[in-house]
């Protein structure tokens, strides 16, 4: 069955400090990729997408990520994280047809200390 | 940007009652909304894809007689825990999928807590 891994469950860093979460995915196929992000006490708001093209993808905020497909990764990175990026962070895959059935990691949650 | 209206964002109840969560589309119109579920420290897994006048289409090892989903409107889905057990108690979440060409969007529901005593 198709499934999404993200190595870390919980990540402290300091403000200005380099960011990197992991992300890999079980299926071979083509995908879609995703990373949300949940803040406290708000929805789940989509922070990057891969759907082709560059494999190096920029989103909001300052995060990028990069599809690997020969390591079957999708990493969320940003250079100097902010204490207003604390946050639970999800990546989610699905088989092509867009935004059809996600299937989501666990979460990492992230707490940036001033 | 689209909102996703759900609730009630926690409810309590006792074994044996039923709960029904709503999911709303403020401003735009959701042909498909998805219900999700999540338990503590686990991923979001998917319950059911919910079309607009149609049935739901469940997820394996999802029981379609003990979660009810009605998409009735463009706008509104309902979910409703049907004689609601301990075990069902979770944190269940609407999406709501905007489609348009080159311009597909999902918009999430802030979730709800249910506790079943």
């Amino acid at each position: 069955a198709q499934s999404v891994s993200q190595h870390n469950h919980h990540v402290i860093l300091s403000e200005a400090a380099s960011l990197e979460l992991g992300c890999n995915y079980s299926y071979g196929g083509t995908v879609n990729l995703f990373w949300y992000v949940q803040y406290p006490g708000q929805h789940l708001q989509l922070l990057l997408k891969y759907f082709s093209g560059d494999p190096l993808v920029k989103g909001i905020k300052g995060f990028e990520a990069e599809f690997i497909k020969s390591k079957f990764s999708f990493n969320l990175r940003k250079p100097s994280v902010q204490w207003s990026d604390t946050a639970e962070y999800f990546c989610a895959v699905n088989r092509g047809g867009g935004y059809n059935k996600l299937i989501f990691g666990a979460g990492t949650r992230l707490a940036v200390h001033p | 940007g689209a909102v996703v209206s759900q609730h009630p964002s926690r409810v309590i109840c006792k074994s044996g009652t039923s709960v029904k969560i709503e999911c709303r589309s403020l401003d735009f119109q959701a042909t498909t909304m998805f219900w999700y579920r999540q338990f503590p420290k686990q991923s979001l897994m998917l319950m059911a894809t919910s079309n607009e006048g149609s049935k739901a289409t469940y997820e394996q090892g999802v029981e379609k007689d003990k979660f009810l989903i009605n998409h009735a409107s463009l706008t509104l889905s309902t979910l409703t825990v049907t004689s609601a057990h301990p075990e069902d108690s979770s944190f269940y979440i609407c999406s709501a999928r905007v489609a348009g060409q080159n311009n597909e969007k999902l918009f999430f529901g802030s979730g709800t807590q249910l506790s079943v005593l």
